[in-house]
């Protein structure tokens, strides 16, 4: 079973739309979630850290739920340049490295 | 501070070629991690460390080698390259693990042929 695992998409929406992206960890004693963004052909870069009481960045909210073990990026009032594929990263109590989810992919369309 | 920096951007290797993928960081990061992606697929760790003269196996080691003498420095060893490790490759840094961003370096993409 992968520790990460993400529907692969691909999103498309309109300009303007709000869209939900889940992601679901196997492993309880995961304790740091994050969301990464990667552009075509560039490396990924961190887009927030997911906090247990949930966070917003503007236009981006992230949420926790450690009891069904998923975290969900919602973006609202989409932009062209959101346009990319959005990786959700966790990492696990006692050991020293990050699961990566394999993406999703985002298009957003005029 | 220039982050991670990887060389070289691009290299195209023969069968049965070695080379080695250079990592540098100036954040005075404990962690750094190598990984590869192959298309449309997600990160792989291929070898990861946890200070200077520490190295450890990720999820896809066989094929490849890594040292790491300096804080800094986290160098990625081909050897006897296969079509198989056609990929972009990954060098990321962070100071810690928990609670903390991941910086990558730009990538390399290697072919072989």
């Amino acid at each position: 079973r992968k520790e990460v695992e993400q529907d692969p998409g691909p999103f498309n929406v309109p300009e303007g739309a709000t869209v939900a992206f889940n992601c679901t960890y196997s492993n309880s004693a995961s304790q740091s979630f994050f969301w990464y963004r990667q552009d075509c052909r560039k490396e990924p870069k961190l887009l927030m850290s997911v906090y247990s009481s949930g966070n917003e960045d503007g236009r981006f909210t992230a949420q926790l739920n450690r009891a069904s073990q998923y975290i969900s990026l919602l973006i609202r009032d989409s932009k062209l340049s959101d346009s990319a594929t959005y990786l959700c990263v966790v990492n696990v109590r006692d050991f020293n490295k990050f699961y990566f989810g394999s993406g999703t992919k985002l298009n957003v369309k005029p | 501070n220039a982050g991670v920096t990887q060389t070289p951007k691009f290299r195209i290797l023969k069968i049965g070629q070695s080379m080695t993928l250079q990592c540098t960081q100036d954040m005075n990061h404990n962690y750094m991690y190598w990984y590869r992606q192959d298309p449309g697929m997600g990160l792989k760790l291929i070898y990861y460390s946890v200070g200077a003269g520490i190295t450890d196996k990720g999820e896809v080691p066989n094929g490849y080698n890594v040292s790491r003498s300096t804080t800094e420095d986290f160098p990625l060893r081909l050897e006897l390259a296969a079509p198989s490790q056609t990929s972009v490759y990954f060098c990321a840094s962070s100071f810690q693990v928990a609670n903390n961003e991941q910086f990558f370096g730009p990538g390399t993409r290697l072919t072989v042929l």
